[in-house]
């Protein structure tokens, strides 16, 4: 299957940075990509949706000043969190998907923020 | 509201038996569904894609079904095996919608 990359795969940063998580679709290239949030044991939970060359699209309650998002170019999506505290600590996954809705929908491996 | 919804929660099989995984979910209208499987602090891996037009699809063990009617999709594995343990994950595409929908999960324990 395709494949989708994450980087970097582990962060631990002090509180008040600004950490960004690079993902790239290596093999395909990638029309949607989107951003998912995960916390222990429970299901992903979908942050924003971004278009190449257009703004994203923002999930209901996700602040789009403190997770910026830029989809640049058909093979990269950067997610940059702004003034990171401990509660944006989580599991953040992004997706990529090539054509339209029936295509299939490939995730990377994921990025642990740790804010301490 | 559209909305996935898996059962079980969790659950614990002896290796070497056969087992379903439900899935249900709201509006039959729909593009396609995907079950996905995720072990512990890893992300998602696409086991199986099922387009709205399809009945099912089958890769080695895994077997996926659709029922659009009645809003189901079961995923059936074959003779399990310890490394199948993991989070399996069902997730939607509805029609007029960009994003997946996602189930809650279901976590699965294979002992030897």
């Amino acid at each position: 299957g395709a494949v989708v990359s994450q980087h970097p795969s582990r962060v631990i940063c002090k509180s008040g940075t600004s950490v960004k998580i690079e993902c790239r679709s290596l093999d395909f290239q990638a029309t949607t990509m989107f951003w998912y949030r995960q916390f222990p044991k429970q299901s992903l939970m979908l942050m924003a949706t971004s278009n190449e060359g257009s703004k994203a699209t923002y999930e209901q309650g996700v602040e789009k000043d403190k997770f910026l998002i830029n989809h640049a170019s058909l093979t990269l999506s950067t997610l940059t969190v702004t003034s990171a505290h401990p509660e944006d600590s989580s599991f953040y996954i992004c997706s990529a998907r090539a054509g339209g809705a029936t295509d299939t929908q490939y995730f990377g491996p994921g990025t642990r923020l740790t804010v301490l | 509201k559209q909305e996935v919804t898996q059962i079980p929660a969790a659950l614990s099989v002896p290796e070497g038996e056969n087992l379903v995984l439900n899935c249900s979910f709201t509006d039959s209208a729909i593009y396609n569904l995907q079950w996905f499987r995720q072990d512990p602090g890893k992300g998602l891996t696409s086991l199986l894609l099922i387009q709205s037009s399809q009945r099912e699809q089958t890769s080695g063990r895994l077997n996926a079904s659709l029922d659009k009617s009645s809003g189901r999709s079961t995923l059936y594995i074959a003779a399990s095996q310890p490394g199948d343990s993991a989070t399996y994950l069902c997730a939607v595409r509805f029609m007029g919608a960009q994003k997946l929908v996602f189930g809650q999960g279901t976590r699965l324990t294979i002992n030897p």
